[in-house]
């Protein structure tokens, strides 16, 4: 059974630094995503990693995924206010049943 | 495109009622999902249609039934809702495409007394 984790689940940083959110999955996938929900609302796609070593970076955000070790990254860099929100990875269960298992979630506030 | 629409984007029940949520999409996605989010639970899966005509099971479907009703359209019934089904539901959807991401409905808050 495919499980996906994140870590931290809580994070509250200030304005200006920089963190990465880790998300581990179980078994092999080599498609891995990353959305954005704030409070009250719904997801939205951030990126789609879609490979080994892909690399994607929008903003102040940049997702990595490490298919051998089963890890993807998010990296915020210079925090904004604006990023709090929470952000989920999710993982295709299986290549081509678009079966998707998602993280737990990483809550981020970041305090001006 | 009106993207992933929901109905109702609230309700309240007694324990025993039964409803029907509905869940639309103009994407001519392939492929859609019923997720339900619990606070510390993340999203969860409860059943998902990979292509019109078919629906399978997901982490979470005791006490859910579905119906593909076409390819736009895909519902989620509770027969007899329980309060341990209170939670935001979640519609989404798949173009099944290269890339895959899901494009999500704003959800249905439902509360169970």
């Amino acid at each position: 059974e495919l499980k996906v984790e994140q870590n931290p689940l809580f994070l509250s940083m200030q304005e200006g630094k920089n963190y990465t959110i880790y998300c581990n999955y179980s078994t092999t996938s080599d498609r891995l995503y990353w959305y954005r929900q704030d409070p009250g609302k719904s997801l939205e796609s951030l990126f789609v990693l879609l490979s080994n070593g892909a690399v994607k970076q929008e903003g102040r955000l940049m997702a990595s995924l490490d298919t051998k070790a089963r890890l993807s990254t998010l990296h915020i860099t210079a925090a904004v206010h604006d990023l709090s929100a929470t952000y989920f990875c999710a993982v295709d269960a299986s290549s081509g049943t678009y079966k998707y298992i998602f993280g737990t979630g990483t809550r981020l506030k970041v305090l001006a | 495109n009106a993207g992933v629409t929901q109905t109702p984007k609230f309700q309240v029940l007694k324990t025993g009622q039964s409803m029907t949520l509905q869940c639309a999409q103009d994407m001519n996605h392939n492929s859609m999902y019923w997720y339900r989010q619990d606070p510390g639970m993340g999203l969860r899966l409860i059943y998902y249609s990979a292509s019109e005509g078919t629906t399978d099971k997901g982490e979470v479907p005791n006490g859910y039934n579905v119906s593909r009703l076409n390819k736009r359209e895909f519902s989620l019934r509770l027969e007899s809702a329980a309060p341990s089904q209170t939670s935001v539901y979640f519609c989404a959807s798949v173009l099944g495409s290269f890339y895959n991401e899901q494009f999500f409905g704003p959800g249905t808050r439902l509360t169970v007394l």
